[in-house]
């Protein structure tokens, strides 16, 4: 199971911070995606980190994205600077097996509001 | 950067068949996948590689994929198949991409 934590609403300007959680399972064979559903623009993939910490980002948000893994706490997090109103949206952390294309596994999303 | 297109609702009655369908440049010559999204669930793939359905998926729902367009099908449409729906390819220059998305209502 996946769930994600952070606050909800974020002021212009700041920096989001999300942490999934991978519980029933070890998180170090798997590479984890944060991807994110907007009202607009639908899901957009964010970034992953593999099972052997490489990362990778969308080039539209590479300026501003972290994705970093904490293996001891079966966790791995979102930093996103500078945000602004068009990044307020629905954020999913999600799991992906080996060389497969898709996401087999998703938490339920959490809310985050950029507001001042 | 390559470009999934779907139609952003589609509407069906019970009992009948939902088509949602998703355009791309040559999509036919790649693997799609198709996700449930519910509000306040986690999403769910309920087609991979085309037409793959995954286990727990009802055989209700099924895909197909050639030339421009990746289409899905949900036969005997029931209440509880109203949801957002996302196709998504992997591209090597962008990653992973999704379509607009479309919202089936079910009447």
């Amino acid at each position: 199971q996946l769930q994600e934590s952070g606050p909800g609403l974020v002021k212009p300007s700041d920096t989001l911070s999300l942490t999934c959680t991978v519980s029933g399972g070890s998180i170090s064979p798997y590479d984890w995606s944060w991807i994110r559903q907007t009202p607009g623009k639908g899901l957009e993939w964010i970034g992953y980190i593999s099972h052997s910490g490489t990362t990778n980002y969308n080039f539209s948000l590479k300026s501003r994205v972290t994705i970093s893994v904490e293996m001891s706490k079966n966790q791995f997090s979102l930093k996103l600077s500078s945000v602004t109103v068009a990044d307020t949206a629905v954020y999913y952390c999600a799991r992906r097996i080996g060389t497969i294309e898709y996401f087999d596994s998703w938490g339920q999303g959490t809310l985050v509001t950029v507001s001042s | 950067s390559y470009v999934l297109t779907q139609p952003p609702s589609v509407s069906v009655a019970p009992g009948e068949t939902a088509t949602i369908t998703c355009g791309g440049n040559k999509i036919g010559s790649r693997s799609v996948h198709w996700y449930q999204l519910k509000p306040g669930q986690a999403p769910e793939v309920v087609i991979s590689y085309d037409s793959d359905r995954p286990s727990g998926i009802p055989e209700r729902f099924s895909g197909s994929n050639s030339g421009n367009t990746a289409t899905l099908t949900i036969s005997r449409v029931e209440g509880g198949d109203e949801a957002d729906y996302y196709c998504q390819v992997w591209d090597s220059s962008s990653d992973w991409v999704f379509g607009g998305g479309t919202k089936l209502i079910v009447l």
